[in-house]
């Protein structure tokens, strides 16, 4: 099983719409999670943090669930721009070793 | 942000030369910077944690003979590819980990990446 897996996608979806992703992690002793983001062939860049109570930035909305070990973006009114690879990161702790899910393909499309 | 500058940003080689990159910090000191390769349309694996003044830590199955790392200062890491096979093709991306939070985990600043090709 795969440390972090998400669903590689694509998702197209027409602007304005709104859509979610999941990732789901197999250690339960992660400590810290993020979405980045990665356009094609640059390098990941930092969406947001994931904290346990839920976070909100803009249209962007991280939620972490430790019990079921996993994690969710959810973005609003989404735009062309929002095209781009999610990607699900997990740190382990112990160094800040990041662990990286191969990332679910949005399509954002008039 | 911090800037992370990583050179080449692409280079083309034939097989069995050896190709350097370059990982630089540019305005802030990283003691950690970490080197990842990604294949395409696979995720981003982390190969080795380079530690200024001392070895790298390499990942399981990463051969460190053939992956050569050096941290020689505060901000900048060098990864050689010696003896460059065309299956070494990929992304490599290199990220600084600054740290100067104060939280448990210090945020990771990514190269843009080199895009290596051996034929």
């Amino acid at each position: 099983r795969k440390e972090v897996e998400q669903d590689p996608g694509p998702f197209n979806v027409p602007e304005g719409a709104t859509v979610a992703f999941n990732c789901t992690y197999s250690n339960s002793a992660s400590q810290s999670f993020f979405w980045y983001r990665q356009d094609c062939r640059k390098e990941p860049k930092l969406l947001m943090s994931v904290y346990s109570s839920g976070n909100e930035d803009g249209r962007f909305t991280a939620q972490l669930n430790r019990a079921s070990q996993y994690i969710s973006l959810l973005i609003r009114d989404s735009k062309l721009s929002d095209s781009a690879t999610y990607l699900c990161v997990v740190n382990t702790g112990g160094g800040n070793k990041l662990t990286f899910g191969t990332g679910t393909q949005l399509k954002v499309e008039l | 942000g911090a800037v992370v500058s990583q050179h080449p940003s692409w280079v083309i080689c034939k097989s069995g030369t050896s190709v350097k990159i370059e990982c630089r910090s540019l305005d802030f000191q990283a003691t950690t910077m970490f080197w990842y390769r990604q294949f395409p349309k696979q995720s981003l694996m982390l190969m080795a944690t380079s530690n200024e003044g001392s070895k790298a830590t390499y990942e399981q199955g990463v051969e460190k003979d053939k992956f050569l790392i050096n941290h020689a200062s505060l901000t900048l890491s060098t990864l050689t590819v010696t003896s460059a096979h065309p299956e070494d093709s990929s992304f490599y991306i290199c990220s600084a980990r600054w740290e100067g939070g104060t939280g448990s985990y210090n945020e990771q600043f990514f190269g843009p990446g080199t895009r290596l090709t051996v034929l």
